[in-house]
């Protein structure tokens, strides 16, 4: 079936650094990803969603300086998370959809702890 | 914001039925029932979904009531391994956004 890779799975870093989480449809082109954080033993929040060859749709509270997304191809999305600071340690997750009327496929998630 | 309403935390003894239900009340005509899990630190994954009709497959049953007002999500036999958050979505189709609400934690009993 298809599958949405995720990398890193975890990663840690000083703050001020800057991460790029990669989410990858393997199997199937995908215009459309999606990108959600989620906090311990909380629901999944959207973040925003990538659109591949235009700029990505942030929802509100988002700041799309801090969370730049890249989708250059179909099957490639890229999450980068500028001057981390601690409060941006989160489980970030990506998704993607085959196609219209389709379900969503899910990354495993990136854990990230900002120190 | 999310469309639907679950409740937050249910038990299911091993082997025995989990019927976990949602509410979508606003519902519209264009938009269908999906069902996805999460177990711990992992990616969500799809279970079923459905637009009017009952729906199952090798993983469980999804029962649509007549105004689509509200569902319930059928697994037959649950397992330890069944222990998760259980997330009921209303998706329209085409590449429209996914919001989550709060889900339902079940907890699979020996």
């Amino acid at each position: 079936g298809a599958v949405v890779s995720q990398h890193p799975s975890r990663v840690i870093c000083k703050s001020g650094t800057s991460v790029k989480i990669e989410c990858r449809s393997l199997d199937f082109q995908a215009t459309t990803m999606f990108w959600y954080r989620q906090f311990p033993k909380k629901s999944l929040m959207l973040m925003a969603t990538s659109n591949e060859g235009s700029k990505a749709t942030y929802e509100q509270g988002v700041e799309k300086d801090k969370f730049l997304i890249n989708h250059a191809s179909l099957t490639l999305s890229t999450l980068t998370v500028t001057s981390a600071h601690p409060e941006d340690s989160s489980f970030y997750i990506c998704s993607a959809t085959p196609g219209q009327n389709e379900k969503l496929f899910f990354g495993s998630g990136t854990q990230l702890s900002v120190l | 914001d999310a469309k639907t309403t679950q409740p937050p935390s249910m038990d299911c003894a091993e082997g025995r039925a989990a019927n976990l239900p949602c509410n979508h009340s606003t519902i519209s005509g264009n938009e269908y029932v999906y069902w996805y899990r999460q177990i711990h630190s992992q990616g969500p994954q799809y279970i079923i979904h459905g637009l009017k009709n009952n729906e199952t497959n090798e993983m469980a049953s999804l029962i649509i009531t007549e105004d689509r007002k509200s569902s319930t999500l059928i697994l037959p036999h649950a397992t330890l391994r069944d222990t998760a958050v259980y997330y009921c979505i209303v998706q329209a189709g085409g590449y429209q956004k996914v919001t989550f609400g709060t889900g339902t934690k079940l907890q699979v009993i020996p």
